[in-house]
Order: C-alpha cells, then structure tokens, then sequence
C-alpha cells in the first residue's frame, strides 16, 4: 500500500515567492515521523526538515515549515522567499519504527522562475 | 560534520558481472539502508540492516542481491550478476539510534551502469 502521496509531479514558482509541496501519508501506528528531503539535479539527498508524530508545533527550519495537519494526513513542505537555487526534486518520506523502513513519496520538481 | 561515504561514485560493468558498492556510515549510527533510483523516478527502499543483520526488505532485495558489514564500519551491497534494469544511482544511509527522531542520512550515491 502506497504509504507516502506526492500528488504534484511538477510546480512553478517565481523567485522571492512562497511554495507548498503537498505531501499525505497513510499509517496506523500513533509513532511515526515525518521528513522532506532535498535532491538537486546533482543527484545527492539533502535532509531538509522534520516532523514527529508527537510533536505540538510545526517544524520550522529557515525557509523551510512543515504545515503539520494530523487528522488530515498531510505534511506540507513550505519554502518561503524562493530561491533559484531551491530548484530541485523535493520528496517527502515517513519513518516506521516497526519495521526499520523510511517510505519515500514519488517526489515533486520544483522549478523556481526568475 | 560527519557523512556518509560511498565508493565507487560510477561503475560500468557488463551484464552478467558482479559488483560490490561499498558506503562508510557515519560512526555512532546503528541503522544502514540501500536505496536505489532509477533515473528520474522515486527512491526505491532495497534494505535496511540492524544489528548486523537485515531487518527489511523489499521485493527488489531479491537473491541476488547481498549485504555485508565486514569489519564494523563498511557497508557493502554485492549484486551477483548485473541486470541492465539494475542500472540506477544506489544511495546508502544511515540512521541514529532513535527510531523516529532520526533522519536518514545519505550517500552522494553510487551510479550504477549495467552495458
């Protein structure tokens, strides 16, 4: 079953603007974390941010938040005051402890415009 | 700042040939992963090793597929004899003890060309 849900393969965004990249997950157990992770057109995987299951607030880290929304299912990756250098694959992933796994999304390119 | 270390960064093997891609996870980790990706698709999850065994794996892990930590600081995933779909950039990552608070840690990735 498809654990992670990235439902835009591409977006646009002008430079100095806001961005969401949608992400929802599907999980039973109450103990889980959630990340996004950067890969630019250089091919490595770059850790962006992270959310625990548990955790009250939204994560924050600069540019990056993490709009956090348990009932729903979703954790949406917001960058703000987009850069050209932000250009690159985004994918969202889920840790289950029970089973050692990270499942990653499919991923969404972002191409900001100048 | 420590990191995850991959060799080779490319290989080129014939179909048929057996190939070795080695990672150094970082020193206090205790979780290590093999992931792969074929050009321009998803991250794909090959296995994940614990305790000098593997706790996970996917249906891609199949028997000819291998993992090794020799010597309790590299990782290795040996693949028997090469397929042309094999071909695709493997990523090792390790992990912290803490099962949801750690991120996974990447490799610059291994590219793997399967002729």
């Amino acid at each position: 079953a498809q654990k992670i849900t990235q439902t835009q393969p591409g977006m646009f965004v002008q430079e100095k603007e806001a961005v969401t990249l949608d992400c929802t997950y599907d999980t039973s157990d109450p103990s889980y974390g959630l990340f996004w992770y950067k890969q630019p057109s250089s091919g490595e995987m770059i850790f962006l941010i992270y959310q625990g299951s548990y955790d009250q607030q939204n994560a924050t880290e600069g540019r990056y938040s993490l709009n956090f929304q348990k009932a729903r299912k979703s954790a949406n990756l917001v960058i703000s005051a987009s850069q050209l250098g932000d250009s690159a694959m985004y994918f969202c992933a889920m840790r289950d402890p029970d089973h050692n796994q990270f499942y990653f999304g499919t991923g969404t390119s972002l191409t900001v415009i100048p | 700042e420590p990191e995850v270390t991959q060799t080779p960064s490319h290989q080129v093997t014939q179909m048929g040939q057996e190939v070795i891609l080695r990672c150094v996870p970082i020193s206090n980790h205790l979780y290590f992963y093999w992931y792969r990706q074929i050009l321009g698709q998803k991250v794909e999850f090959l296995v994940s090793f614990y305790n000098n065994e593997i706790s996970e794996k996917s249906e891609i892990f199949d028997d000819q597929f291998s993992v090794e930590r020799p010597d309790g600081s590299n990782f290795t995933l040996k693949i028997r004899s090469t397929k042309l779909e094999d071909s695709a950039m493997y990523f090792c990552a390790s992990s912290s003890f803490q099962p949801n608070t750690g991120e996974l840690f990447f490799g610059e990735g291994s590219r793997l060309t399967v002729l």
